[in-house]
């Protein structure tokens, strides 16, 4: 069965700094995709990044990158040049083989700080 | 476009109603999710249907069934509600190139 961890359950940042939400996956399957999502306080959930497993390079969209290192089983994102607009709560996400069931973390709050 | 759309967006409820949580989608998308969301334990999965005329268990089916009505529509009833329901309810469809997943902007049910 799939399994994501989300360590972190709340983070500071500094507002211009990078910063990096820890993610780790659990799953038997050959193939599958990693996901983050943000949900900024107004609820809605909002794709930011997507990571095959298949995929040789790290993904990047923007200011976000995942940081896919798969031997360890991780899928961390990375925020660079942090904005008061990045604080909300970040998930991260799993899909398996089939690609019918996606597996969400408990999710980090991200604060950004002016 | 709508995108993925949810009713109702707040429903108060007494122990042991029944009611029904409406999603439809205009996105011609195969598979479609409903999630529940509780602080602290991110979203999970109730039920899915990967396409029109299938539905299967997600993490925490109980108390819950679905109907996928057609390609469009896929609603969620709880038949006796009980207050361990009161939740955030997501419905969500699926890219499938991708798996990326399109929410709607969520229900929120309270059961006193």
């Amino acid at each position: 069965a799939q399994k994501i961890t989300q360590t972190q359950p709340g983070m500071f940042v500094q507002e211009k700094e990078a910063v990096t939400l820890d993610c780790t996956y659990d799953t038997s399957d050959p193939s599958y995709g990693l996901f983050w999502y943000k949900q900024p306080s107004s609820g809605e959930m909002i794709f930011l990044i997507y990571q095959g497993s298949y995929d040789q390079q790290n993904a990047t969209e923007g200011r976000y990158s995942l940081n896919f290192q798969k031997a360890r089983k991780s899928a961390n994102l990375v925020i660079s040049a942090s904005q008061l607009g990045d604080s909300a709560m970040y998930f991260c996400a799993s899909r398996d083989t089939g690609g019918f069931k996606t597996i969400f973390g408990a999710g980090t709050r991200l604060f950004v700080k002016a | 476009n709508a995108g993925v759309t949810q009713t109702p967006k707040f429903q108060v409820l007494k122990t042991g109603q029944s009611m029904t949580l409406q999603c439809a989608q205009d996105m011609n998308h195969n598979s479609m999710y409903w999630y529940r969301q509780d602080p602290g334990m991110g979203l999970r999965l109730i039920y899915y249907s990967a396409s029109e005329g299938t539905t299967d268990k997600g993490e925490v089916p109980n108390g819950y069934n679905v109907s996928r009505l057609n390609k469009r529509e896929f609603s969620l009833r709880l038949e006796s509600a009980a207050p361990s329901q009161t939740s955030v309810y997501f419905c969500a469809t699926k890219y499938k190139n991708t798996g990326e997943l399109f929410f709607g902007e969520g229900s929120r049910l309270t059961v006193l």
